[in-house]
């Protein structure tokens, strides 16, 4: 089951914007509005930070915000903070596997 | 509130057996499928499998089929991930999730690190 494709890492600046993406295949990112995004801090569980390509869960920051076009995949974190430093990764539903679920290789945030 | 509370950390021999354990609260247990995910130190996250706890039904990742195995006592809202003959390589750290309609995972538990060791 190959995993969906990530930047290994990304900066930015405080208070800058930063754009993560995440490709895949017609057979996931591309053929369903089912993607999701997690963050993780080091030592820490992963974090839902947007479902569905762009919807955010309550208590999430409207700093972060999510698309989709084709098989990439994108979530925008808009005037960067140091605590947004973390590893994010991208998830989708797959229908070329008995999991339906597969994620990406994981891209490292560093807030400079 | 809704929660995922995972059992504690494991340190085992190549060969011993496992059974670890993630306990949900708050919700229906029975009306949500979870998943499992494994970490492998420095290294990201990995789908194992999932499973319906209201009708026990299982589906692996190709990668981990017939390696592990994955349970669940929808009696004490709980799901297991266990090992028959564990390996060096099966060290890493393990966490739960519950599945949200189709593909969308929350909450996770807190993980449990397995140590395989001699």
């Amino acid at each position: 089951q190959s995993a969906l494709t990530q930047p290994a890492s990304v900066s930015g600046s405080p208070g800058q914007s930063i754009t993560i993406s995440c490709t895949g295949t017609s057979s996931d990112v591309g053929g369903y509005n089912y993607v999701s995004w997690y963050q993780q801090h080091p030592g820490k569980a992963p974090k839902l930070m947007i479902y569905e390509v762009s919807n955010r869960p309550s208590g999430v920051p409207d700093r972060f915000s999510g698309s989709k076009s084709g098989n990439t995949a994108s979530l925008t974190i808009s005037g960067l903070q140091a605590e947004d430093e973390a590893d994010y990764y991208c998830s989708s539903y797959t229908s070329s596997s008995t999991l339906d679920v597969v994620f990406g290789g994981g891209t490292k945030l560093t807030v400079l | 509130e809704v929660q995922l509370v995972q059992s504690g950390a494991e340190v085992k021999k190549p060969g011993e057996s496992l059974k670890i354990s993630c306990k949900g609260s708050g919700y229906s247990f029975t009306s949500y499928w979870i998943g499992w995910v494994r970490q492998m130190p420095g290294k990201g996250l990995e789908w194992m499998g999932i499973i319906y706890p209201g009708d026990s039904d299982t589906r692996y990742s190709p990668s981990f089929q017939g390696q592990v195995t994955i349970s669940a006592d929808k009696s004490i809202s709980t799901a297991y991930l266990q090992w028959s003959s564990l390996k060096a390589s099966d060290t890493a750290m393990y966490y739960c999730a519950r599945r949200q309609a189709v593909n969308w995972f929350d909450p996770w538990g807190q993980g449990t690190l397995v140590t395989v060791s001699s």
